[in-house]
């Protein structure tokens, strides 16, 4: 069993460039949810969904988007980068929000 | 300001000491969980209290929820170098929809 999987690990941008993170789990979890980790912050909630086709804002959402076509997969976009999102990222899954949350092993990112 | 506090920030210790870390909000939580995070890695999901005045033990750890809960603590026995690591409380919130809302963590050290 995977569970949660994120590419890439690693990532350097350059201002204004856009990507996705990508996020895919293999529990058949309804609800996923994106978090950014700084120092001193703790993790905080970006985006989550709480199944296809519906997602819905978190704590820090400017800047980034989400969408959930399957089940499986809930990627982040970030647009046009900036330095302020340099920041590790974390996706996570969990059957309900009621119940465990399994994190992957997060994007190190970097904008330069 | 934000609504789970969590201390102490860091903490650094000598094998076979005894430690405890503490998570206070003024809001009352629906459930709390504690997770621990090693560097590279994303959280992994210790305990989670649901019931004001609960207590649970993980061996060497000692988990309680405030009587109100508001507030909770972990406790750890006879500290190991294994112990290392990021300890975060998160907490769901019944008006914050039960998305989980995590603490700043508490950098744990733990020299031989």
């Amino acid at each position: 069993n995977a569970g949660v999987t994120q590419t890439p690990k690693f990532q350097v941008l350059k201002t204004g460039q856009s990507m996705t993170l990508q996020c895919a789990q293999d529990m058949n979890h309804e609800y996923m949810s994106w978090y950014r980790q700084d120092p001193g912050m703790g993790l905080r909630l970006i985006h989550y969904s709480v199944g296809a086709g519906i997602t819905d804002q978190g704590e820090v959402p400017n800047g980034y988007n989400v969408s959930r076509s399957t089940t499986e997969d809930f990627p982040l976009r970030l647009l046009s980068a900036a330095p302020s999102q340099t920041s590790v990222y974390f996706c996570a899954s969990s059957y309900s929000t009621f119940t465990e949350a399994f994190f992957g092993q997060g994007t190190r990112l970097t904008v330069v | 300001t934000q609504l789970l506090e969590q201390s102490p920030q860091f903490l650094s210790i000598q094998e076979g000491e005894n430690l405890t870390v503490y998570c206070n909000s003024s809001s009352v939580f629906s459930s709390l969980q504690w997770y621990r995070q090693e560097p590279g890695e994303g959280p992994v999901l210790l305990v989670t209290v649901v019931t004001g005045g609960e207590v649970k033990k993980l061996k060497r750890l000692t988990f309680q929820f405030g009587d109100a809960r508001k507030d909770s603590s972990l406790h750890i026995t006879a500290a190991q170098p294994g112990d290392t690591g990021l300890y975060l409380c998160a907490g769901k919130y019944m008006e914050y929809g039960n998305k989980l809302v995590f603490g700043a963590g508490t950098i744990l050290r733990v020299k031989s």
